[in-house]
């Protein structure tokens, strides 16, 4: 299965300001996805990172606070804009590496925002 | 819609017991999967299920895909310490595309 790197693992930022975390796989993937996990809640899918062209976004997330990038199929990423202490959570990034196979998780960036 | 509901949302046991957990849904699925969360890590697929009435065995866990394919059943046997974590159920919105939707967990905590 693929391996999935995400950097930085954790943060802890000041309200008001962005950080963009990265996701590195170790080889081509078909599909990467975005999700969010709040504190002791399940997973949320955020967006689908589009390789080329503007990720797709579920509903309650917009690009102007999760602005996402995946200029290849190996990498993407995710910024959290003009973060609030509501923004904590660990954001996870998955992937396929094609249609049918199993979707696979990097370990996710702990975020707290002070 | 398309909400999974999990229970329990917690469970906490002594080494050696049988642990079981469900998840079901009002929705029908073609499938039916399985991810276990262990803490600081994301999660990893356990079984997945792609036929109601399966019943699939990875080690000391099985499940099961409810014949009325709204449900599924995780059952750990002989727990041990190492089998802490947050279990999840997963499917696919509508039986198409390649995200995921997840039930909201199982906190399983097993006392040595």
């Amino acid at each position: 299965s693929a391996v999935i790197s995400q950097k930085p693992s954790r943060d802890i930022c000041q309200r008001g300001t962005s950080l963009t975390i990265q996701c590195q796989v170790d080889s081509q993937v078909t599909m990467m996805f975005w999700y969010r996990q709040q504190p002791g809640q399940s997973l949320t899918l955020i967006a689908t990172a589009n390789q080329g062209s503007e990720a797709t976004y579920e509903s309650g997330f917009v690009i102007d606070k999760f602005p996402i990038s995946r200029p290849n199929l190996t990498f993407s990423t995710l910024t959290v804009s003009n973060m609030s202490p509501e923004d904590s959570s660990i954001y996870l990034c998955s992937v396929r590496a094609r249609s049918n196979s199993p979707l696979h998780f990097g370990n996710g960036t702990r975020l707290t925002v002070t | 819609g398309q909400q999974l509901n999990q229970s329990p949302q917690s469970m906490f046991i002594q080494e050696g017991e049988d642990v079981s957990m469900n998840c079901t849904s009002s929705s029908i699925f073609n499938t039916w999967l399985w991810y276990k969360q262990d803490p600081g890590e994301g999660p990893v697929l356990l079984i997945a299920l792609y036929k109601a009435g399966e019943l699939t065995s990875n080690g000391r866990l099985t499940a099961q895909f409810g014949i009325t394919r709204k449900d599924s059943f995780l059952n750990i046997s002989a727990s041990i310490p190492s089998d802490v974590g947050i279990y999840f159920c997963a499917n696919r919105p509508n039986n198409a595309g390649n995200m995921l939707t997840f039930g909201g967990g199982t906190r399983l905590m097993v006392k040595p």
